[in-house]
């Protein structure tokens, strides 16, 4: 079973510019999340869509970050216009299913995003 | 969010067993107690959840405190390959939605 894909692995740009990033999660998967690492830090959830539809995007700050996931399959996360503190790695994961019971959240390898 | 307590670090032996420890007095009944871990360079990867029983799989073994408050991850022969930074998590229900809130962490070092 192919897992979680992420491009690019890495990006580097300069404050103010834009950036998106790419997932394409495991077939089948109906949940999908984005997660953002800072150094040192563990993974914090910016948002979670379930099929094509937004479950919780609390925490991403919809000023500079949206997300999207057309068809219910493939997702793009973008920052516009970005900040020094943005730099981080972004993590995708998916998950059979979100809903009503425990179930594994698989992850990308992550890109690993340098604003400078 | 629940939060869970975890060392810093922890040291251990190849072929020796570990045990890592995590606190979560918050814990509420439908709470699942779930452990991730990260290889450096590497996205998490699951490695074994439980609600109320101790729970065996392929990678490592979960005990859980009767009054639910602890827990402890169990790898039974360490190897190189499993140094990494182990997350205990607890997942909730948000509106129906699974959500996992990672904190910081166990950094384990394994020794040659």
């Amino acid at each position: 079973e192919a897992g979680v894909a992420q491009s690019p692995r890495y990006k580097i740009i300069e404050k103010r510019q834009s950036v998106a990033f790419w997932c394409n999660p495991i077939s089948g998967h109906a949940t999908l999340y984005w997660y953002q690492q800072i150094l040192g830090q563990g993974p914090k959830l910016l948002i979670q869509f379930q099929n094509n539809g937004v479950v919780d995007d609390s925490q991403l700050p919809k000023d500079r970050f949206s997300a999207e996931r057309l068809k219910g399959v493939d997702s793009t996360l973008k920052i516009q216009p970005a900040k020094l503190e943005d730099s981080a790695v972004y993590l995708c994961a998916s998950s059979p299913r979100g809903f009503g019971g425990t179930y594994e959240q698989y992850f990308g390898p992550g890109t690993r995003l340098t604003v400078t | 969010d629940a939060k869970t307590t975890q060392p810093n670090s922890m040291e251990s032996n190849e072929e020796e067993p570990v045990h890592l420890p995590c606190n979560h007095s918050t814990i509420s009944g439908t709470d699942y107690i779930h452990w991730y871990r990260q290889l450096p360079s590497q996205g998490p990867e699951y490695v074994i959840h439980g609600l109320t029983s101790n729970v065996n799989n392929r990678m490592a073994s979960l005990a859980i405190a009767e009054d639910r408050k602890s827990s402890t991850l169990i790898l039974h022969r360490a190897t190189l390959r499993d140094a990494a930074v182990y997350y205990c998590i607890l997942r909730r229900l948000i509106q129906g939605a699974q959500k996992l809130v990672f904190g910081q962490g166990t950094r384990l070092t394994i020794n040659p």
